[in-house]
């Protein structure tokens, strides 16, 4: 049974550009939730998408938004990346029970 | 709100030997799940157990227990006969139960790092 894939696993980008990653979950699980994880703060809870519609938002601003597609496969995209957006990005799915997280996206701003 | 506090920045043990990894745990919500991930270097976040707030016994899975004690609001993680391989960040988090809304948001401590000795 294939895990979670996370694409693309490593990324380099500028200040005022933007991302886009992608999040291909596990065969039949309709819930995708996105974390963000720094040093600093830790990991922190994005959104959650659960077929095809935003269930629930963590504190980010606008600039961090998502969708889910019919087939489940779930992208994040972050516009006018700041310095701060450098962290590694992780994505999880799941249905009723445990979260099965992937390898995540390593986003570094310069 | 939720909170989840992990007191141990680091923690390090022989292997062979047991290690506890504390979690405490702050919430309103009348029925909850508990959980510990272990993240390697590589990034990627494993499930090592999960431990629900009605459940009346202690969760195990394995070399991992859960040390659940729902008055003290604790639930350290046991891992028993240690490996080399089992030296990672370890988390404790948490969500609301049931689900219904929203299976996906957990709410994370900062982290324990292990490290086994040979």
């Amino acid at each position: 049974k294939a895990g979670v894939t996370q694409t693309p696993r490593y990324l380099i980008k500028t200040r005022g550009q933007q991302v886009t990653l992608s999040c291909s979950p596990i065969s039949g699980h309709r819930s995708v939730s996105w974390y963000q994880q720094t040093p600093g703060q830790g990991l922190q809870f994005l959104f959650e998408y659960f077929s095809e519609t935003q269930r629930n938002k963590g504190n980010f601003p606008g600039r961090f938004s998502g969708r889910q597609f019919s087939n489940s496969r779930s992208e994040m995209n972050v516009s006018t990346l700041e310095l701060g957006d450098s962290a590694l990005y992780l994505c999880a799915s799941s249905n009723t029970g445990e979260l099965f997280f992937g390898e995540g996206s390593r986003l570094t701003v310069l | 709100a939720q909170k989840i506090t992990q007191t141990q920045p680091g923690m390090f043990v022989q292997e062979k030997e047991a290690v506890t990894l504390d979690c405490t745990y702050d919430t309103s919500d009348p029925s909850y799940g508990l959980f510990w991930y272990k993240q390697p270097s590589s990034g990627e976040m494993i499930f090592l157990i999960y431990q629900g707030s009605y459940d009346q016994q202690n969760a195990t899975e394995g070399r991992y227990s859960l040390n659940f004690q729902k008055a003290r609001k604790s639930a350290n993680l046991v891992i028993s006969a240690s490996q080399l391989g089992d030296s990672a960040m370890y988390f404790c988090a948490m969500r609301s139960l049931p689900g219904g809304t929203s299976y996906g948001k957990l709410t994370f401590g900062q982290g324990t790092i292990l490290t086994v000795h040979p």
